[in-house]
Order: C-alpha cells, then structure tokens, then sequence
C-alpha cells in the first residue's frame, strides 16, 4: 500500500497561471481532505470530499476548487494563482464517518511569484 | 466554527524531562481530539487521540488528558528523547469529521 500520494511536490507559479494538486489514496476511504498549512497557523482545510461526487467547503475555500470524480482521487485546483497561495498543501484521507483518523500525504510545497 | 488555541508554540527540554503541551477550544459539541506529530520536513502522523468520554488516555511514554468541564486538553510526553523533537499539533472535532488544528508546538529535546 502506498497509502496517500500527492503530485507534483514541488511547484513554482506565477501570479494568475493555474495548475491542479493530484492526490491518490489505495486504503479505499470514503472521505478525503486538502489543507494548507503556513507558518505559525497549524493546518486549515480549504475542501473536503465525503464521498466519490461530493465536496464541500472548509475554512478557507476561497481561491480553490475541487473535483472528486473517483473514490481514490481528489484534484485540488487553483484557476488564477496569488502570491497569498504560496504553501504547503497536504492531502489526507479517512476510512469513513466516526472514523477521524487522517492519514497524509507527504505535501506539495507551492511558491505563486 | 471551532476554534482551537495551543500553547506554548516552542518547548525546550532536557533530555530525559517531561514536556506538556496544553490546547484549548471553543465548541462545547467537539467530541474528538487527536494529536499529531510532524517532523521536520515530513507528514504529519496521529500519535495518540482520546475521545469526550474519557478523561486520560496513555501510550507508553505519551499521555493525553481532557477537561470537558474547562475545554481543555493535554498532551504529556515523559523521559523525553531527541527523537522526540518536532512539531506537535492538537486538534478538535464536533463531528463531519472536521478537524480544527491548533498552531502547533515546536518541540526540541536537548540532548
């Protein structure tokens, strides 16, 4: 099992370009997550997904999108990126409700210029 | 939503001494409260969760303890080892499973 897997690793931007944050999990989990994590702020969800076809919001949503069209993967996209997106995005899954257990992925560092 | 305070955000220690690590949150409903573990450079990992319905939860050498009364909770690392050293995160839920992370303590252990 290789878990939870997040591409690219590392990426540079400049401002208003777009891209997308693949994250692939193999523990079939029902939910799955992106938060961004910057200095002195712990970790803050942008998204979520319950289930294959469902997404909501978190606490900081704006800016991003996302797309969950298979259970193991969840797209996290930025349609015009801002020097304020520069972070570190991790993806983490969970295998269903009352099971809160987040496993990660190893992060996407992403400098926006 | 909930908001979840940690403190303090750096912690020194001798090797050897014990380290506390105490959050605190806001939402009466949270029910679920893990910690998680990040070295450098790496993933964050659960170490230890405890639910409301239990006061203290213990590990081998981590412990965590929880006030529902005062909404607060800690984590107690004992005969700290600098492989001990990194970044430990509280957080809370009141369910969905959303989690609300606290900033974060840095820990370092002094060999």
């Amino acid at each position: 099992n290789a878990g939870v897997t997040q591409t690219p690793k590392f990426r540079v931007l400049k401002t208003g370009q777009s891209m997308t944050l693949l994250c692939a999990q193999d523990m079939n989990h029902e939910y799955m997550y992106w938060y961004r994590q910057d200095p002195g702020m712990g970790l803050r969800l942008i998204h979520y997904s319950v289930g294959e076809g469902t997404t909501a919001k978190g606490e900081v949503p704006d800016g991003y999108n996302v797309s969950r069209l298979k259970k193991q993967n969840f797209l996290l996209g930025l349609e015009s990126a801002a020097p304020s997106q520069t972070s570190v995005y991790f993806c983490a899954s969970s295998p269903d409700r009352g099971d809160e257990k987040l496993f990660f992925g190893s992060g996407t560092q992403l400098s926006v210029l | 939503g909930e908001n979840v305070e940690q403190h303090p955000s750096t912690l020194s220690v001798q090797e050897g001494d014990s380290a506390v690590i105490k959050c605190t949150y806001s939402d009466s409903a949270s029910n679920y409260f893990p910690w998680y573990k990040q070295e450098l450079g790496k993933r964050p990992q659960l170490i230890i969760d405890i639910r409301s319905n239990v006061g203290e939860k213990k590990d081998q050498r981590i412990a965590v303890t929880l006030n529902k009364t005062a909404k607060h909770f800690s984590l107690h690392i004992t005969e700290t080892q600098p492989e001990d050293s990194a970044v430990y995160f509280c957080a809370a839920t009141p369910g969905a499973n959303n989690l609300f992370f606290g900033t974060g303590t840095r820990l370092t252990v002094i060999p």
